[in-house]
């Protein structure tokens, strides 16, 4: 069971605006930057969003992050096929002498 | 060309060990973080430990205490991964990843990740 809590899975038609949800506590989301990434099959994760909400260069701007207390959010807007794959956030905690910590992962399909 | 460039698959038995390589270029070895990630067959992410290049210093995951051993050679700026006692739940196929995060904004700031590397645990 991952530290961080996302859905398993989310859907949306083209054009439309979904959002991806990532919950976690004091110790990581509520004290640390979050970040996101999007893993197409076969491939490695790509940094999708960083700082809770900074987009890389070439990161277009239909990607959007945002972070409220212990919960953070991945916001896309205008849904493109190419956006289906696997969506992970990820933070930094404390604890234990500190540590990484995944959310378990969100499949993103483009009906 | 700034890369981190991984060892190729691994085949080993129950109970073995394996270390994957993964090294730098293009960039200052010693100015990151070199976090290890693996990803068991259609499973999520999951994260191992980092290695701090300019000293060495090393954190890991409660999961692999006492079973991981990160670490580095400067000279030629590769971090390394060896993981013991190997298990069927250890397949999976293995990442490095460079953080240039830093303490006061949080860690976890992966902007280049190795290819991967498959390790196969298989009697």
């Amino acid at each position: 069971q991952s530290v961080l809590t996302q859905p398993p899975s989310v859907s949306g038609t083209p054009g439309q605006r979904v959002t991806i949800s990532c919950s976690g506590s004091s110790s990581n989301i509520g004290f640390n930057s979050v970040f996101w990434y999007k893993q197409l099959p076969g491939t490695a994760p790509e940094l999708l969003i960083y700082r809770n909400n900074q987009r890389p260069s070439g990161v277009p701007d239909r990607f959007s992050g945002s972070k409220s207390g212990t919960s953070a959010s991945l916001a896309i807007s205008g849904l493109r096929s190419e956006d289906e794959a696997d969506y992970y956030c990820t933070s930094w905690d404390d604890s234990l002498s500190g540590h990484v910590v995944f959310g378990g992962g969100t499949k993103l399909t483009v009906l | 060309q700034v890369q981190l460039v991984q060892s190729g698959a691994e085949v080993k038995k129950p109970g073995a060990s394996v270390k994957v390589s993964c090294k730098a270029s293009g960039y200052t070895f010693s100015d990151y973080y070199v976090h290890w990630v693996r990803q068991a067959p259609g499973q999520g992410l999951e994260w191992m430990g980092r290695i701090n290049p300019n000293r060495g210093g090393t954190n890991y995951a409660r999961k692999f205490y006492g079973r991981v051993t990160l670490t580095r050679d400067t000279s030629n700026g590769t971090a390394y991964m060896e993981l013991s006692n190997l298990t069927s739940d250890d397949t999976a196929l293995y990442y490095c990843a460079r953080d240039v995060g830093y303490s006061s904004v949080g860690f976890g700031h992966f902007d280049l990740w190795g290819r991967g590397t498959l390790v196969t645990v298989s009697s």
